[in-house]
């Protein structure tokens, strides 16, 4: 069965300051892989995904994610943070074919201070 | 456009009651799923519609029934409800996912009492 651990509950960062949120994930194939950010009182926003081919990925809002299949990672980056990036970070791996059933971790959450 | 759409966006239910949450979706997506948010734990998904017609259940499909009505709209019920219930549920719904994954509703934020 497919899984997602995402170690870090909570994280702060300094506005300007550069980000990276840890996404590990459990999956016996080739996985599809996605970051989504959900504002508070919002539902959840695509920010990028990984299906195929170049490892590196870009989405919206500057964000970037690095697929390493050697460490079963997708972990998001982000070179300087603004302070409306402060939300929540749902990691999520999915199958491909059948029912394309998604699989979500737990969640960061980012706190940006001034 | 609206993408998907849930209705109520706020319940409040005392134990024993029932109600069904409404999810229309308008971007002729084939599949639709019903998850639940709760703090520390993530999106766990209830039940799910693969393609109209059909129906499965999810990590933690327990007291809770679904209807996919057609193929825009995925229902939620729950029969009885109980204070283990309360959450922020969220409906989605998916084309094929090579080509992305996951429209969201804004989400039903509903308390049992």
């Amino acid at each position: 069965a497919q899984s997602v651990t995402q170690p870090d509950i909570h994280i702060t960062v300094s506005e300007g300051a550069s980000l990276e949120l840890r996404c590990n994930y459990s999956y016996g194939a080739t996985p599809y892989l996605f970051w989504y950010v959900q504002s508070p009182g919002q539902g959840l926003q695509l920010l990028l995904k990984y299906f195929s081919g170049d490892t590196l990925v870009q989405g919206i809002k500057g964000f970037e994610a690095e697929f390493k299949r050697s460490q079963s990672s997708f972990n998001l980056r982000k070179p300087s943070v603004h302070w409306s990036d402060a939300a929540e970070y749902f990691c999520a791996v999915g199958a491909a074919g059948g029912y394309q059933k998604v699989t979500f971790g737990t969640g960061t959450k980012l706190q940006v201070i001034p | 456009n609206a993408g998907v759409t849930q209705t109520p966006k706020f319940q409040v239910l005392k134990t024993g009651q029932s109600m069904t949450l409404q999810c229309a979706q308008d971007m002729n997506h084939n599949s639709m799923y019903w998850y639940r948010q709760d703090p520390g734990m993530g999106l766990r998904l209830i039940y799910y519609s693969a393609s109209e017609g059909t129906t499965d259940k999810g990590e933690v499909p327990n007291g809770y029934n679904v209807s996919r009505l057609n193929k825009r709209e995925f229902s939620l019920r729950l029969e009885s409800a109980a204070p283990s219930q309360t959450s922020v549920y969220f409906c989605a719904s998916s084309g094929p996912i090579n080509l992305g994954w996951g429209d969201f509703g804004a989400g039903t934020r509903l308390s049992v009492l």
